[in-house]
């Protein structure tokens, strides 16, 4: 059984380009959530997708945007790159409850 | 908001040492409680839960238990090893949210010394 999946695995982007970040849940989950975690500090919550639509926000910037595809696998877009988006991405999904994380992206914008 | 305060590391150890990682929050709901860990390199495993008051949880000889008193969940592990090497954050959380997006602390990276 995979578990969660995220590509690519590291990414260099130039201030002012835009990214797109692929995640596929584990199977029999339908919740894709993302995290942002910069270096030294804990994952701040960008957004999470059920049944297709965005439920909960955190507090991003509308430069962060989202998709979640009818097999669950979701996209997270990023515009107008910021050095200060340099981070760790990671992606999480789950059924009911308890959140499996993906071993992330790291993205350098630079 | 929800917060989340986890004391600061590093903290640094000796095989067989006693391990304690505080972590008390802030909830305006009545949260789950978690405790993640990440290796070097890697993304989140989770570690242990507990979802309602004086709940214990453990797991590979890591133990937790929701204070609802203290609105604390302090991770505790009485002989570590050197593999026990990594960051561990506090999450929390809401469950009377819908969704169930998580509260993270900041971190606390632990090393284990052989």
């Amino acid at each position: 059984d995979a578990g969660v999946t995220q590509s690519p695995t590291h990414l260099i982007k130039t201030r002012g380009q835009q990214v797109t970040l692929r995640c596929s849940p584990k199977s029999g989950h339908d919740t894709v959530s993302w995290y942002q975690q910069a270096l030294g500090q804990g994952p701040q919550f960008i957004f999470q997708y059920y049944e297709e639509e965005e439920r909960q926000r955190g507090n991003f910037p509308d430069r962060f945007s989202g998709h979640q595809f009818p097999n669950y696998s979701s996209e997270l877009n990023v515009n107008a790159l910021l050095l200060g988006d340099s981070a760790l991405y990671l992606c999480a999904s789950s059924l009911i409850s308890e959140q499996y994380f993906g071993p992330g992206t790291r993205l350098t914008v630079t | 908001g929800d917060s989340v305060t986890q004391m600061e590391g590093p903290v640094t150890l000796s095989e067989e040492a006693f391990l304690t990682i505080n972590c008390t929050y802030t909830a305006t709901g009545y949260p789950s409680l978690f405790w993640y860990v990440q290796y070097p390199g890697e993304g989140l495993q989770l570690l242990l839960k507990a979802t309602k008051a004086d709940d214990k949880g453990s797991n590979k000889g890591f133990e937790a238990t929701y204070r609802k008193e203290t609105t604390s969940f302090h991770l505790e592990k009485g002989s570590v090893q050197v593999s026990d090497s990594a960051v561990y954050f506090c999450a929390l959380s809401d469950r009377g949210a819908a969704g169930n997006k998580l509260t993270f602390g900041g971190g606390t990276r632990v090393l284990v010394k052989p």
